[in-house]
């Protein structure tokens, strides 16, 4: 079974730092894109980041471009993502999601439960 | 950046009739396009990709058309677990994926 855990969330004042975790298993981890999605109290989805499966690739939205970083450890089967200069906007539950790449369409077909990440001083 | 929206915001059904969720794109897509559902608490669960493809696992109650710039998520009878928000996806690039703001599902 397919199961991705993300941990690590919790407050943090503006301008603040967090990282984030998400360990995977029930799959080979290191054969698959991985990607971090995140959920404003009340909102829709917005994509964060992205990975390829090696690390040899990485993916920015523009809102979080200079300010995240992603990477993962394919011997830990964990994918990472640290957080600086945080703002009230960036306050959201973060998911991590398995990306599958079939007949052409990219799609999420895995996500995990998230880790919520408060922003406020 | 294709835009993808979403209609209606809310959408109100009585258990056992058909509920039918609209995604726009705002330029020609294909049928590159994904359907979640959400429930309170949980994260999304992959319903239909490809535009019509149904995941493993999904009910065939669920069933997703259309192509370029209209697409339908249709539930031929709803179910009482099936009350959630439903979003559409769209993979743009690596770079950008964009979603629909979300349909939520509700008892009449």
């Amino acid at each position: 079974e397919v199961q991705l855990v993300a941990s690590g969330g919790g407050l943090v004042q503006p301008g603040g730092s967090l990282s984030l975790s998400c360990a995977a298993s029930g799959f080979t981890f290191s054969s698959f894109a991985m990607f971090w999605v995140r959920q404003a109290p009340g909102k829709g989805l917005e994509y964060v980041s992205g990975i390829s499966y090696n690390g040899g690739s990485t993916y920015y939205a523009n809102s979080v471009k200079g300010r995240f970083i992603i990477s993962r450890d394919n011997s830990k089967n964990t994918l990472y993502l640290q957080m600086g200069s945080l703002r009230a906007e960036d306050m959201a539950v973060y998911s991590c999601a398995r990306v599958v790449h079939n007949s052409g369409w990219y799609y999420f077909d895995y996500w995990g439960q998230g880790a919520l990440v408060t922003v406020s001083s | 950046e294709t835009v993808m929206t979403q209609s209606p915001a809310t959408l109100s059904v009585s258990p056992g009739e058909r509920a039918t969720l609209s995604c726009r794109a705002s330029q020609s897509i294909g049928t590159d396009l994904a359907w979640y559902q959400q429930k309170p608490g949980q994260a999304p669960r992959l319903l239909i990709y490809g535009a019509s493809t149904r995941a493993t696992g999904i009910p065939t109650r669920f069933s997703g058309s259309g192509s370029g710039t209209e697409f339908t998520l249709t539930i031929s009878s709803l179910q009482s677990e099936d009350f959630a928000v439903y979003y559409c996806q769209h993979f743009n690039n690596w770079f950008t994926w964009t979603f629909g703001q979300g349909t939520k599902v509700e008892i009449k």
